[in-house]
């Protein structure tokens, strides 16, 4: 069965510091698909980023960037100069590929508050 | 840009009374599913729908919950009697392929008293 773990329940820092929330995953398939989402005070989730298990590439989107290690099974995402907007609950999710098995509903990890003083 | 969208934004309910969550998922997207937050807690999996069926249904999903697509536009979410346990903010969301990105509506707070 797949699930996600995220270990940090709560961060808070101050801005301009770079923070790092973790995110390690599990799961049988070879095939998936690992996102972020953001979840801001007014309650949506803000899409952020979606990652296939073929490509470990690291990707870097302005002040947020992604580090996605196979080999720990982790995709942790690093907010670099952090902002008081960055405020919010981040939560890792996880979705499965094969066309027979595989669970393409997300599963969701608990989420990490990230609390940016000013 | 497109995006899904969620009616109502609140509702509270009586115990026992049944709901209906409406939403409109992005046009050109072929999957739907309904999540539910309870508050503080994880988005949780209810349902995926494709084709005008249930595709996939986590342990949540009971016989108190049914999806329905009444038309081209809406997908729905039915509590057929509530409980104060199905108090939870509900999200939709939609995908173009199976495989693509969930994009998640607002949400549905609801509240079961």
């Amino acid at each position: 069965a797949q699930k996600v773990t995220q270990a940090q329940t709560e961060i808070s820092v101050v801005e301009k510091e770079d923070v790092t929330l973790d995110c390690v995953y599990e799961t049988r398939d070879t095939t998936y698909y690992l996102f972020w989402y953001k979840q801001p005070p007014s309650g949506e989730l803000v899409f952020l980023i979606r990652r296939n298990s073929f490509d470990e590439q690291n990707e870097i989107s302005g002040r947020y960037s992604w580090n996605f290690q196979k080999s720990t099974s982790s995709f942790n995402f690093t907010i670099t100069a952090s902002q008081v907007v960055d405020s919010a609950v981040y939560f890792c999710a996880l979705s499965e590929a094969d066309m027979d098995t595989g669970r393409r509903a997300l599963t969701f990890g608990s989420g990490t508050r990230l609390q940016v003083q000013p | 840009e497109p995006e899904v969208t969620q009616t109502p934004s609140h509702q509270v309910t009586q115990m026992g009374q049944e709901v209906i969550l409406r939403c409109v998922p992005i046009s050109n997207h072929l999957y739907f599913y309904w999540y539910r937050q309870i508050l503080g807690q994880k988005v949780e999996f209810l349902v995926s729908f494709y084709n005008n069926e249930i595709s996939e249904k986590s342990e949540i999903f009971d016989d108190q919950f049914s999806v329905e697509r009444p038309d081209g536009s809406n997908f729905t979410l039915k509590i057929r009697s509530t409980k104060l346990e199905d108090s939870a903010m509900y999200f939709c969301a939609s995908s173009w392929q199976r495989q693509e990105t969930q994009y998640f509506g607002p949400g549905t707070r609801l509240l079961v008293l």
